[in-house]
């Protein structure tokens, strides 16, 4: 079993429309909880970090579930800009700071 | 300038031959990796250093090797190229801490045939 599984997608999404995508981790010990955004080929940009509380920034929601490990991504307003590979990202657990591990990542394809 | 800097962009090279991969930073992290990323699977740690005095093996360390010259700088070598090594290269920073976002290099794109 991977570490971090994430759904490839592609999700097809139409420009305005709302789409939201899960990851799951299997070590239970992870402290630390990322989304990452990759363009084409490109470098993984920091999208946000994802809190126990859950935390929005602007039109992205993040929520983490620590019962049943997963967290999610939704992304609400879609833009044609929001196309791109999600990653999700996982610290390793409490020793293993700056050790990270990253999922293949979600596709999102935002249409007109 | 970007912040982190990855040298060569792209190289093709042959089976056996020995290649360097450098980065640069000047966000004045103490921290730095080198991950591989390939089709359909996640980007995986190869080495990483904590400081210059400091070098650890990641998850496929085998075949490579790293130098950290000094805090700004971190390279990775292949001491000698073989197909499956054929990848996409990232060299990352990052400062001490637990919620450290890590800031990554262009990338390198190594072929080797």
């Amino acid at each position: 079993r991977k570490e971090v599984e994430q759904d490839p997608g592609p999700f097809n999404v139409p420009e305005g429309a709302t789409v939201a995508f899960n990851c799951t981790y299997s070590n239970s010990a992870s402290q630390s909880f990322f989304w990452y955004r990759q363009d084409c080929r490109k470098e993984p940009k920091l999208l946000m970090s994802v809190y126990s509380s859950g935390n929005e920034d602007g039109r992205f929601t993040a929520q983490l579930n620590r019962a049943s490990q997963y967290i999610s991504l939704l992304i609400r307003d879609s833009k044609l800009s929001d196309s791109a590979t999600y990653l999700c990202v996982v610290n390793r657990g409490a020793d293993s700071w700056g050790k990270l591990q990253f999922g293949a990542g979600t596709q999102v394809v935002v249409t007109p | 300038d970007a912040d982190v800097t990855q040298t060569p962009r792209n190289r093709i090279t042959k089976t056996g031959k020995r290649i360097m991969l450098e980065c640069s930073q000047t966000k004045g992290h103490d921290r730095m990796y080198w991950y591989r990323q390939d089709p359909g699977l996640g980007l995986r740690l190869i080495y990483y250093s904590f400081d210059v005095k400091d070098i650890n093996k990641g998850e496929i360390s085998d075949g490579y090797s790293v130098s950290r010259q000094a805090q700004a700088k971190f390279s990775l070598s292949l001491e000698s190229a073989i197909p499956n090594q054929t990848a996409l290269y990232f060299c990352a920073t990052s400062e001490t801490g637990s919620y450290n976002e890590q800031f990554f290099g262009p990338g390198t794109r190594l072929t080797v045939l």
